[in-house]
């Protein structure tokens, strides 16, 4: 198994552009998380998926930032315009939720950077 | 989820056992104790989890309190690569909850 994926595994953009993160889950996995981690507000989760369908996005920072997931093995992480306060390392995460007694264990990818100068 | 509590930091000699303890005195009684750890660089990884009794794996070793408000992760024998920052986190079982991280407990292995 390739793990999580993301993509690019960096980025440097200028302020007021567009940038899209890429993320393919593990096969079989149905729920998919978006963290962003800085120095100062450590790992802040964005966005989930359960099956395709966002469930929570309170996460989200503000318009600027979009999140699909258009079929069980592709997600995206879209930031338009940019602003240098969105450096910041993205993490993608994935698991296998059955809605069951268990709890979830997430697989992380290794994450974007993302500069914005 | 309720919230955990841990130091900011510990130190180990390598090849010496380590105990990360973790409080979380506003447990209920389905929330899970998971831990998992973020190499520097990397994004982070699961490495335990428990509900009431203790648990070993590969990894690492969990001891939860009888009254399930604290618990401790047990690295046996440090070695440097085990220098991370190490997440004591609480989820609701049943739930598809959030993975909410602290701050964390950052852990140095001294050669």
């Amino acid at each position: 198994d390739a793990g999580v994926i993301q993509s690019p595994r960096h980025e440097v953009t200028e302020m007021g552009q567009e940038v899209t993160l890429r993320c393919k889950p593990i096969s079989g996995h149905n729920s998919l998380f978006w963290y962003r981690q800085t120095m100062m507000r450590g790992l802040e989760l964005l966005i989930y998926f359960n099956n395709n369908v966002p469930i929570d996005d309170s996460g989200m920072p503000e318009d600027r930032f979009s999140a699909k997931m258009p079929n069980a093995s592709f997600s995206t992480l879209k930031i338009q315009p940019s602003e240098p306060r969105d450096s910041a390392v993205y993490f993608c995460a994935s698991t296998r939720w059955t809605g069951g007694a268990g709890a979830n264990v997430l697989t992380f990818g290794a994450g974007s950077r993302l500069t914005v100068l | 989820d309720a919230k955990t509590t841990q130091p900011n930091s510990m130190e180990s000699n390598e090849e010496e056992p380590v105990h990360l303890p973790c409080n979380h005195s506003t447990i209920s009684g389905t929330d899970y104790i998971h831990w998992y750890r973020q190499l520097p660089s990397q994004g982070p990884e699961y490495v335990i989890h428990g509900l009431t009794s203790n648990v070993n794996n590969r990894m690492a070793s969990l001891a939860i309190a009888e009254d399930r408000k604290s618990s401790t992760l047990i690295l046996h024998r440090a070695t440097l690569r085990d220098a991370a920052v190490y997440y004591c986190i609480l989820i609701r079982g049943g739930a598809n909850s959030k993975l909410t991280f602290g701050k964390g407990i950052t852990l140095s292995v001294r050669p």
